[in-house]
Protein backbone atom coordinates (compact mmCIF):
# COMPACT_ATOMS: atom_id res chain seq x y z
CA UNK A 1 0.00 0.00 0.00
CA UNK A 2 0.94 3.64 -0.56
CA UNK A 3 2.84 5.52 2.37
CA UNK A 4 1.48 8.54 4.03
CA UNK A 5 2.77 11.42 1.34
CA UNK A 6 3.91 14.92 2.40
CA UNK A 7 4.23 17.72 0.03
CA UNK A 8 6.29 19.54 -0.04
CA UNK A 9 9.44 18.08 1.10
CA UNK A 10 10.85 20.53 1.65
CA UNK A 11 9.64 25.17 1.90
CA UNK A 12 12.18 28.02 2.62
CA UNK A 13 9.88 31.55 3.19
CA UNK A 14 10.40 34.28 4.59
CA UNK A 15 9.23 35.51 8.19
CA UNK A 16 5.44 37.33 7.57
CA UNK A 17 4.80 34.86 4.87
CA UNK A 18 2.07 32.24 4.65
CA UNK A 19 3.03 28.41 3.85
CA UNK A 20 0.56 25.59 3.75
CA UNK A 21 1.82 21.91 3.79
CA UNK A 22 -0.25 19.00 2.73
CA UNK A 23 -0.83 15.29 4.24
CA UNK A 24 -2.39 12.20 2.07
CA UNK A 25 -2.80 9.90 4.62
CA UNK A 26 -2.79 5.76 3.75
CA UNK A 27 -6.18 5.28 2.07
CA UNK A 28 -8.56 4.17 4.73
CA UNK A 29 -7.52 5.84 7.74
CA UNK A 30 -9.81 7.50 9.50
CA UNK A 31 -6.61 8.62 12.00
CA UNK A 32 -4.79 11.48 10.58
CA UNK A 33 -2.05 13.47 12.91
CA UNK A 34 0.39 16.20 12.82
CA UNK A 35 3.31 16.61 14.77
CA UNK A 36 6.82 18.42 14.48
CA UNK A 37 10.04 18.69 15.59
CA UNK A 38 11.64 22.57 16.01
CA UNK A 39 15.69 22.36 16.10
CA UNK A 40 17.18 20.84 18.98
CA UNK A 41 14.08 19.49 20.53
CA UNK A 42 12.00 16.31 20.84
CA UNK A 43 9.07 14.99 17.97
CA UNK A 44 5.96 17.04 19.72
CA UNK A 45 2.60 15.72 18.86
CA UNK A 46 0.26 19.25 17.16
CA UNK A 47 -3.67 17.39 17.28
CA UNK A 48 -5.30 14.23 15.81
CA UNK A 49 -8.08 14.14 13.29
CA UNK A 50 -10.54 11.32 13.29
CA UNK A 51 -12.08 11.65 9.63
CA UNK A 52 -12.92 15.74 9.43
CA UNK A 53 -12.93 16.43 13.03
CA UNK A 54 -10.69 17.58 15.44
CA UNK A 55 -10.25 15.46 18.08
CA UNK A 56 -7.21 16.64 19.87
CA UNK A 57 -5.58 19.88 19.05
CA UNK A 58 -4.01 20.46 22.42
CA UNK A 59 -0.14 20.71 20.73
CA UNK A 60 -1.48 23.31 18.00
CA UNK A 61 1.35 26.07 19.53
CA UNK A 62 -0.93 29.19 18.87
CA UNK A 63 -3.19 30.52 16.51
CA UNK A 64 -1.14 31.08 13.13
CA UNK A 65 -1.56 27.17 12.56
CA UNK A 66 -4.73 25.81 11.18
CA UNK A 67 -5.53 22.47 10.14
CA UNK A 68 -7.71 20.97 7.63
CA UNK A 69 -8.86 17.85 7.34
CA UNK A 70 -12.27 18.71 4.78
CA UNK A 71 -13.89 15.22 3.33
CA UNK A 72 -12.09 13.15 5.96
CA UNK A 73 -9.16 12.16 3.20
CA UNK A 74 -6.40 14.45 2.55
CA UNK A 75 -5.45 17.47 5.23
CA UNK A 76 -3.51 20.91 5.29
CA UNK A 77 -1.66 22.79 8.15
CA UNK A 78 -1.17 26.47 7.32
CA UNK A 79 0.77 28.61 9.44
CA UNK A 80 0.14 32.43 9.13
CA UNK A 81 1.86 34.30 9.12
CA UNK A 82 5.38 31.96 9.90
CA UNK A 83 8.07 32.96 12.34
CA UNK A 84 11.40 32.00 12.77
CA UNK A 85 10.80 29.21 15.39
CA UNK A 86 8.18 27.84 13.00
CA UNK A 87 11.70 26.19 11.52
CA UNK A 88 11.75 22.78 11.93
CA UNK A 89 10.22 19.34 10.36
CA UNK A 90 6.31 18.78 9.97
CA UNK A 91 5.39 14.98 10.39
CA UNK A 92 2.00 13.91 9.10
CA UNK A 93 0.91 10.31 10.27
CA UNK A 94 -2.51 8.29 9.71
CA UNK A 95 -3.66 5.03 11.28
CA UNK A 96 -6.81 3.15 11.00
CA UNK A 97 -6.67 2.76 14.50
CA UNK A 98 -5.24 4.94 17.22
CA UNK A 99 -1.79 3.32 18.38
CA UNK A 100 0.47 2.12 15.38
CA UNK A 101 0.93 5.28 13.66
CA UNK A 102 2.25 5.09 9.70
CA UNK A 103 4.18 8.67 9.42
CA UNK A 104 5.46 10.57 6.44
CA UNK A 105 8.62 11.39 5.42
CA UNK A 106 7.78 14.80 6.72
CA UNK A 107 8.11 18.76 5.18
CA UNK A 108 11.35 20.63 6.59
CA UNK A 109 10.39 24.31 7.13
CA UNK A 110 12.97 26.76 7.24
CA UNK A 111 11.61 30.55 7.99
CA UNK A 112 14.61 32.72 7.56
CA UNK B 1 1.73 9.97 31.15
CA UNK B 2 4.71 7.98 32.61
CA UNK B 3 8.05 8.98 31.51
CA UNK B 4 10.44 6.86 30.21
CA UNK B 5 13.97 6.68 30.69
CA UNK B 6 16.32 5.48 28.18
CA UNK B 7 20.40 5.53 27.74
CA UNK B 8 21.09 8.44 25.54
CA UNK B 9 23.17 6.44 23.11
CA UNK B 10 24.52 2.56 22.75
CA UNK B 11 26.56 0.99 19.69
CA UNK B 12 25.84 -2.91 19.04
CA UNK B 13 28.32 -4.92 16.16
CA UNK B 14 26.69 -5.76 13.13
CA UNK B 15 25.02 -9.41 13.00
CA UNK B 16 24.72 -8.81 17.02
CA UNK B 17 21.20 -8.51 18.91
CA UNK B 18 21.08 -5.41 19.81
CA UNK B 19 18.94 -5.33 23.47
CA UNK B 20 17.81 -1.81 24.48
CA UNK B 21 16.23 -0.64 27.90
CA UNK B 22 13.68 1.03 28.69
CA UNK B 23 12.62 2.33 32.23
CA UNK B 24 9.25 3.52 32.47
CA UNK B 25 9.09 2.95 36.72
CA UNK B 26 5.46 4.71 37.00
CA UNK B 27 3.65 3.12 33.85
CA UNK B 28 -0.34 2.58 35.19
CA UNK B 29 -2.03 -0.79 34.65
CA UNK B 30 -3.30 0.34 31.45
CA UNK B 31 -1.07 2.01 29.87
CA UNK B 32 0.53 0.37 26.83
CA UNK B 33 4.46 0.04 26.11
CA UNK B 34 5.44 1.38 22.56
CA UNK B 35 8.75 1.42 20.35
CA UNK B 36 9.07 3.39 17.57
CA UNK B 37 12.37 4.43 15.33
CA UNK B 38 13.64 7.48 13.18
CA UNK B 39 16.31 6.56 10.75
CA UNK B 40 18.04 10.39 9.52
CA UNK B 41 15.81 12.03 7.55
CA UNK B 42 12.93 10.07 8.08
CA UNK B 43 9.88 9.80 9.67
CA UNK B 44 9.80 8.01 12.73
CA UNK B 45 8.89 4.34 12.20
CA UNK B 46 6.47 1.89 14.46
CA UNK B 47 8.48 -1.10 15.48
CA UNK B 48 6.14 -3.01 18.22
CA UNK B 49 4.32 -2.54 21.02
CA UNK B 50 2.76 -4.54 24.28
CA UNK B 51 0.88 -4.27 27.74
CA UNK B 52 1.82 -7.21 29.82
CA UNK B 53 3.21 -10.28 27.71
CA UNK B 54 6.36 -10.41 25.75
CA UNK B 55 5.81 -9.85 21.95
CA UNK B 56 6.97 -10.48 18.79
CA UNK B 57 7.10 -9.53 14.98
CA UNK B 58 9.13 -9.55 12.19
CA UNK B 59 11.49 -6.64 13.26
CA UNK B 60 11.97 -7.05 16.78
CA UNK B 61 11.24 -8.63 20.09
CA UNK B 62 9.33 -6.58 23.10
CA UNK B 63 10.38 -7.91 26.65
CA UNK B 64 8.46 -6.79 30.00
CA UNK B 65 9.44 -7.16 33.30
CA UNK B 66 6.54 -8.58 35.29
CA UNK B 67 6.26 -5.50 37.39
CA UNK B 68 5.65 -3.74 34.26
CA UNK B 69 8.46 -1.15 35.56
CA UNK B 70 11.07 -1.69 32.47
CA UNK B 71 11.39 -3.51 28.79
CA UNK B 72 13.70 -4.04 26.92
CA UNK B 73 13.67 -4.01 22.57
CA UNK B 74 15.46 -6.55 21.44
CA UNK B 75 16.90 -6.31 17.70
CA UNK B 76 17.97 -10.11 16.98
CA UNK B 77 20.44 -9.59 14.02
CA UNK B 78 21.15 -5.75 13.83
CA UNK B 79 22.40 -4.47 10.92
CA UNK B 80 23.77 -1.45 9.11
CA UNK B 81 20.61 -0.17 8.64
CA UNK B 82 19.08 -0.24 12.21
CA UNK B 83 21.21 2.48 12.92
CA UNK B 84 18.69 5.10 14.50
CA UNK B 85 17.26 6.80 17.49
CA UNK B 86 14.82 4.65 19.17
CA UNK B 87 12.10 5.51 21.76
CA UNK B 88 10.41 3.84 24.29
CA UNK B 89 7.17 5.71 24.69
CA UNK B 90 4.04 4.68 27.06
CA UNK B 91 0.57 5.66 26.13
CA UNK B 92 -2.71 5.04 27.24
CA UNK B 93 -4.92 3.04 25.08
CA UNK B 94 -7.90 5.70 24.56
CA UNK B 95 -5.12 8.49 24.28
CA UNK B 96 -5.64 8.28 20.46
CA UNK B 97 -2.42 9.01 18.16
CA UNK B 98 -1.04 11.11 21.03
CA UNK B 99 2.55 9.92 21.63
CA UNK B 100 5.24 11.80 23.51
CA UNK B 101 8.74 11.07 22.25
CA UNK B 102 11.91 11.26 24.81
CA UNK B 103 14.79 11.95 23.62
CA UNK B 104 15.12 8.26 22.61
CA UNK B 105 18.50 6.34 22.19
CA UNK B 106 20.71 6.55 19.41
CA UNK B 107 21.81 3.31 18.56
CA UNK B 108 24.96 2.94 16.07
CA UNK B 109 25.10 -0.31 14.38
CA UNK B 110 29.21 -1.06 13.68
CA UNK B 111 30.63 -3.04 11.21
Amino acid sequence: EAGVTQFPSHSVIEKGQTVTLRCDPISGHDNLYWYRRVMGKEIKFLLHFVKESKQDESGMPNNRFLAERTGGTYSTLKVQPAELEDSGVYFCASSQEPGALTFGSGTRLTVV
Amino acid sequence: DAKTTQPTSMDCAEGRAANLPCNHSTISGNEYVYWYRQIHSQGPQYIIHGLKNNETNEMASLIITEDRKSSTLILPHATLRDTAVYYCIVRLENQGGKLIFGQGTELSVKP
